[in-house]
């Protein structure tokens, strides 16, 4: 299996909903990753979890909330978001490490596109 | 501090016409560098990658150089199809910041038939 899988594919909220965008891969790999992609740019890096573990926290709103269950389960917990969070969220996910990446990049999903009303 | 520069779009080309999407870098240290493509609606595909100098990656008639010394990494086909419209993004290994990759803003490729 050398996929990222991201569910659900389009989501539609309310800026008082409560939302979660889910992202599983089965490939063994140790950091997964979330970004942002508006239309016509490039990503934006939100978060980086490493062996479960939050290592990077790009100064993201705490309306975008985390989490990494297991080594291949990542969500990402939305609430009270804003018409301007509208975007394409793309999860990635690479083998651990420096090297891994250096080595072989990164494995997207095919995002969720998220639009709040 | 790293980042990638792209050439603007959109490039416009006709069905079988020579490709070149020109990636300059600035890093410290000896990253990877990397092309991936967007097709509309979707998520980013690794497209090919080089990870030291004078490295050439290829794929589906795509190629690209490492080039260290003109710190470039241009990615060319030779014949370009209809379906190889798309986002094309150029992407290096951050050295210095720990599992990261930084993406360029992204080249758009119009083929027409």
């Amino acid at each position: 299996d050398t996929e990222v899988t991201q569910t659900p594919k389009h989501l539609v909220m309310g800026m008082t909903n409560k939302k979660s965008l889910k992202c599983e891969q089965h490939m063994g790999h140790r950091a997964m990753y979330w970004y942002k992609q508006k239309a016509k740019k490039p990503p934006e890096l939100m978060f980086v979890y490493s062996y479960e573990k939050l290592s990077i926290n790009e100064s993201v709103p705490s309306r975008f909330s985390p989490e990494c269950p297991n080594s291949s389960l990542l969500n990402l917990h939305l609430h009270a978001l804003q018409p301007e969070d509208s975007a394409l969220y793309l999860c990635a996910s690479s083998q651990d490490g420096t090297g891994g990446i250096k080595s072989y990049g990164y494995t997207f999903g095919s995002g969720t596109r998220l639009t709040v009303v | 501090g790293n980042s990638v520069t792209q050439m603007e779009g959109p490039v416009t080309l006709s069905e079988e016409a020579f490709l070149t999407i020109n990636c300059t870098y600035t890093a410290t240290g000896y990253p990877s560098l990397f092309w991936y493509v967007q097709y509309p609606g979707e998520g980013l595909q690794l497209l090919l990658k080089a990870t030291k100098a004078d490295d050439k990656g290829s794929n589906k008639g795509f190629e690209a150089t490492y080039r260290k010394e003109t710190t470039s990494f241009h990615l060319e086909k030779g014949s370009v199809q209809v379906s190889d419209s798309a986002v094309y993004f150029c992407a290096l290994s951050d050295p210095t910041g720990f599992q990261k990759l930084v993406f360029g803003t992204g080249t758009r490729l119009l083929v027409s038939p």
